[in-house]
């Protein structure tokens, strides 16, 4: 049981490039969520899952889309990337219904853009 | 949207002393969660409250639900060396089942042995 895996650790990338970061969890969990942290702040939801096929916006969307075809697996995608997105992610899932409202994180990803 | 204000941003403290710290919003809450992070790490759950008034511990950790909803607070007892870390609120929104999760700034503790 990996619990929730997120790939890669660490990126740079230039100005305009394109990733897609990559979550995976094996705990069937149908609420899936991207969070990004900048240094010394809170985080801040950027999308989220509650089933596969559904995807809705968090709090800080724009520059970032999504996907969700299956149960296991929620890629966040940077189209353009901007100085602006540089940011450590993390995705995290819970079961969802109460009173489980454990939140599994994954181990993040820093992402540097020059 | 909803916003968490977390107060205070940072502590510095001795080891042994009480600290406190809350978490406040303009929007009504139906449950109240507190995660510690270590550096490095993703946050882990400490407590989770889910009615208004409720007053829930975990060992020298008591968190409470406010009366109104639209706030909770964190109490740490006898704080220790290994209590440094940065400590969050979250909120959900209406019906767990909408999924929506978000975070307060959080505040960063440290502890002077």
């Amino acid at each position: 049981n990996a619990g929730v895996t997120q790939t890669p650790k660490f990126r740079i990338l230039k100005i305009g490039q394109s990733m897609t970061l990559q979550c995976a969890q094996d705990m069937n969990h149908n609420y899936m969520y991207w969070y990004r942290q900048d240094p010394g702040m809170g985080l801040k939801l950027i999308y989220y899952s509650v089933g596969a096929g559904i995807t809705d916006k968090g709090e800080v969307p724009n520059g970032y889309n999504v996907s969700r075809s299956t149960t296991e697996d929620f890629p966040l995608r940077l189209e353009l990337a901007a100085p602006s997105q540089t940011s450590v992610y993390f995705c995290a899932s819970r079961g969802g219904r109460l009173p489980n409202e454990k939140l599994f994180f994954g181990s993040g990803t820093q992402l540097s853009v020059l | 949207g909803q916003q968490l204000n977390q107060s205070p941003q940072s502590m510095f403290i001795q080891e042994g002393e009480d600290v406190s710290m809350n978490c406040t919003s303009s929007s009504i809450f139906n449950t109240w969660l507190w995660y510690k992070q270590d550096p490095g790490e993703g946050p882990v759950l400490l407590i989770a409250l889910y009615k208004a008034g409720e007053l829930t511990s975990n060992g020298r950790l008591t968190a409470q639900f406010g009366i109104t909803r639209k706030d909770s607070f964190l109490n740490i007892s006898a704080s220790i060396p290994s209590d440094v870390g940065i400590y969050f609120c979250a909120g959900v929104h209406g019906s767990s089942n909408t999924g929506k999760l978000i975070f307060g700034q959080g505040t960063t503790l440290q502890v002077k042995p």
